[in-house]
């Protein structure tokens, strides 16, 4: 099993532009989440996802959009980047929620110039 | 508004030594795990604690929820360079419109050199 996979693994925007981080994963959870992870600040929810076709926002959402079209996968999209966007994006995923452990990529480390 | 507060920030041991890391909040969590991250990677759970007072052993790692459970330490016995990362606490916070999601601190930056 790959687990959870996050492609791609860099990018460098310029302020504007658009793009999409794809997530998959491969253990059948219903559950997937984006963060994004800034020094100083731990890991903090941009949105989330509780089964296939539905998604809801978490503690940082303005500025991305999110689509779970299929189980397997969770979309990131940033319509617009931003400098304050530069950051590195994990997405993970859980068979459920609260105790239930959260199975994380190996991350996405965007810059927005 | 970071829930969790972690301290030390940073913490550089020679190998050998004991270390301990505290997760400490205001808020009462029905549940708590440790993560531990190395450089590249994403965090790999540790442990989970649901009990308070409850006490966890994982080999060298000691892990203990309050009684309370707003706060939760991680006790390495003998670090070894091994034990290196960034280790971070989570809490769900399943007494409010956050349940559910976890709340994560800011990490603990743990170096044992050789």
């Amino acid at each position: 099993n790959a687990g959870v996979t996050q492609t791609p693994k860099f990018r460098v925007l310029k302020t504007g532009q658009s793009m999409t981080l794809l997530c998959a994963q491969d253990m059948n959870h219903e559950y997937m989440y984006w963060y994004r992870q800034d020094p100083g600040m731990g890991l903090r929810l941009i949105h989330y996802s509780v089964g296939e076709g539905t998604t809801a926002k978490g503690e940082v959402p303005d500025g991305y959009n999110v689509s779970r079209l299929k189980k397997q996968n969770f979309l990131l999209g940033l319509e617009s980047a931003a400098p304050s966007q530069t950051s590195v994006y994990f997405c993970a995923s859980s068979p459920g929620q609260g105790f239930y452990e959260q199975y994380f990529g190996p991350g996405t480390r965007l810059t927005v110039t | 508004t970071q829930l969790l507060e972690q301290s030390p920030q940073f913490l550089s041991i020679q190998e050998g030594e004991n270390l301990t890391v505290y997760c400490n909040s205001s808020s009462v969590f029905s549940s708590l795990q440790w993560y531990r991250q190395e450089p590249g990677e994403g965090p790999v759970l540790l442990v989970t604690v649901v009990t308070g007072g409850e006490v966890k052993k994982l080999k060298r790692l000691t892990f203990q929820f309050g009684d309370a459970r707003k706060d939760s330490s991680l006790h390495i016995t003998a670090a070894q360079p091994g034990d290196t990362g960034l280790y971070l606490c989570a809490g769900d916070n399943g007494y409010s419109d956050s349940w559910g999601k976890l709340q994560f601190g800011a990490g603990t930056q743990v170096v044992v050199t050789p």
